[in-house]
């Protein structure tokens, strides 16, 4: 079966600026999870979308938004970056036994 | 609170041994889910094994096998042969039963093999 599919896979911006990245699960998955991963903070829970609806939320500010469609596909959204922003996010798309990663997108803010 | 302790930051092993990673978790829930995953230097997220509390007997995914015990609160990941392309990061994972999938992660531990 087809993949996760995040995109886009890197991502330059400036602080500021704001960025959104996509992620396409599993078909027949109905959740995705957001994660920041950072050397100094390990992987940390984002959010979690289920049905289309933010069903689980980690202690992140408010910049940092989700959304998920219809299709399940999900949308994670950062307004105002800041350096410390920079980070590998990657998305899980989840069923009851099993969650799946896709490849990660890394973004950078300079 | 729900909280993953892998205590091992660098792990090394020969090539063709077998390895044990070890992972402890806390939660009051008395339904979870353990993970394992496997991030090798590209960053790619493998997920590898997947043990629920409620199952009886030890997952098994090949090489991989979750050494359970519930009462220790202990879920160690036992990998054998290992191979040199087992070099990577492993992340013990849990996911409290109530209230969704959120799923908190350990520290991970780097696994090296040794030819």
């Amino acid at each position: 079966k087809a993949g996760v599919t995040q995109t886009p896979r890197y991502l330059i911006k400036t602080r500021g600026q704001q960025v959104t990245l996509s992620c396409s699960p599993i078909s027949g998955h109905r959740s995705v999870s957001w994660y920041q991963q950072t050397p100094g903070q390990g992987l940390q829970f984002l959010f979690e979308y289920f049905s289309e609806t933010q069903r689980n939320k980690g202690n992140f500010p408010g910049r940092f938004s989700g959304r998920q469609f219809s299709n399940s596909r999900s949308e994670m959204n950062v307004s105002t970056l800041e350096l410390g922003d920079s980070a590998l996010y990657l998305c899980a798309s989840s069923s009851n036994t099993e969650a799946f990663f896709g490849q990660g997108t890394r973004l950078t803010v300079v | 609170a729900q909280k993953i302790t892998q205590t091992q930051p660098g792990m090394f092993v020969q090539e063709k041994e077998a390895v044990t990673l070890d992972c402890t978790y806390d939660t009051s829930d008395p339904s979870y889910g353990l993970f394992w995953y496997k991030q090798p230097s590209s960053g790619e997220m493998i997920f590898l094994i997947y043990q629920g509390s409620y199952d009886q007997q030890n997952a098994t995914e090949g090489r991989y096998s979750l050494n359970f015990q519930k009462a220790r609160k202990s879920a160690n990941l036992v990998i054998s042969a290992s191979q040199l392309g087992d070099s990577a990061m492993y992340f013990c994972a849990m996911r409290e039963g109530r209230g969704g999938f959120k799923t908190i992660f350990g520290a991970g531990t780097r696994l090296f093999v040794k030819a």
